[in-house]
């Protein structure tokens, strides 16, 4: 089966560093979404891509977020600098921006900031 | 407002029964499209099943099915025959159309914890 991967799987850094997320979405997919889960604010929508273009990133706090994707095999995320309060879960998916079977979800990357 | 709604934080059903989950949600886009996913502990999300809004007939895929009341906005989900594999928290989502400048956004609802009691 074809897997969105992302990197690092966990994460633990210090407050101020700089972070960035790796994902690779499905070959042929044209939608990638970053989300950030949290047991307080449950599945946030941060940005999202649809042919590599930035369609929507108001979700994404933009003074320390940013979210590109230099090519069709690479969406990052980055948080620079990284605060406590951005510890949560952050999901990468991708899939057919009309599609019917779904959007297909990496493992996330597990951030800590202490 | 609130763009999908699940008023049920938890629910607890016996082995072998079947449960509803419920989800409202609000559009004005009269092209849209309802996902259920499952997160079971280990953390990943797993897609259930997908209605669209033109949509004939309600979705189904083996044990899940969705009670799809256009009318009313609520895309239920229907999980018959619960399994202790069941258990886990269910998310409703909802694919905007490309009217009104939603751009096929994904929104998530909050989730309902499902716990199936052997």
């Amino acid at each position: 089966d074809a897997r969105v991967t992302q990197t690092p799987r966990h994460k633990v850094t210090e407050m101020g560093q700089e972070v960035t997320m790796r994902c690779q979405p499905i070959l042929g997919h044209n939608t990638v979404f970053w989300y950030r889960q949290t047991m307080m604010q449950g599945l946030e929508l941060l940005a999202y891509f649809r042919n590599r273009a930035p369609l929507d990133d108001s979700g994404m706090p933009k003074d320390r977020f940013s979210a590109e994707m230099p090519d069709a095999t690479l969406a990052t995320l980055k948080i620079q600098p990284s605060e406590p309060r951005d510890s949560a879960v952050y999901f990468c998916a991708s899939g057919l921006v009309q599609g019917r079977t779904g959007y297909t979800f990496g493992s996330g990357t597990r951030l800590t900031v202490v | 407002a609130q763009k999908i709604t699940q008023t049920q934080p938890g629910m607890f059903v016996q082995e072998k029964e079947a449960v509803t989950l419920d989800c409202t949600y609000d559009t004005s886009d009269p092209s849209y499209g309802l996902f259920w996913y499952k997160q079971p502990s280990s953390g990943e999300m797993i897609f259930l099943i997908y209605q669209g809004s033109y949509d004939q007939q309600n979705a189904t895929e083996g044990r899940y099915s969705l009670n799809f009341q256009k009318a009313r906005k609520s895309a239920n989900l229907v999980i018959s025959a619960s399994q202790l594999g069941d258990s886990a928290m269910y998310f409703c989502a909802m694919r905007e159309g490309s009217s009104g400048g939603s751009n096929y956004k994904l929104t998530f609802g909050k989730g309902t914890l499902l716990t199936v009691n052997p």
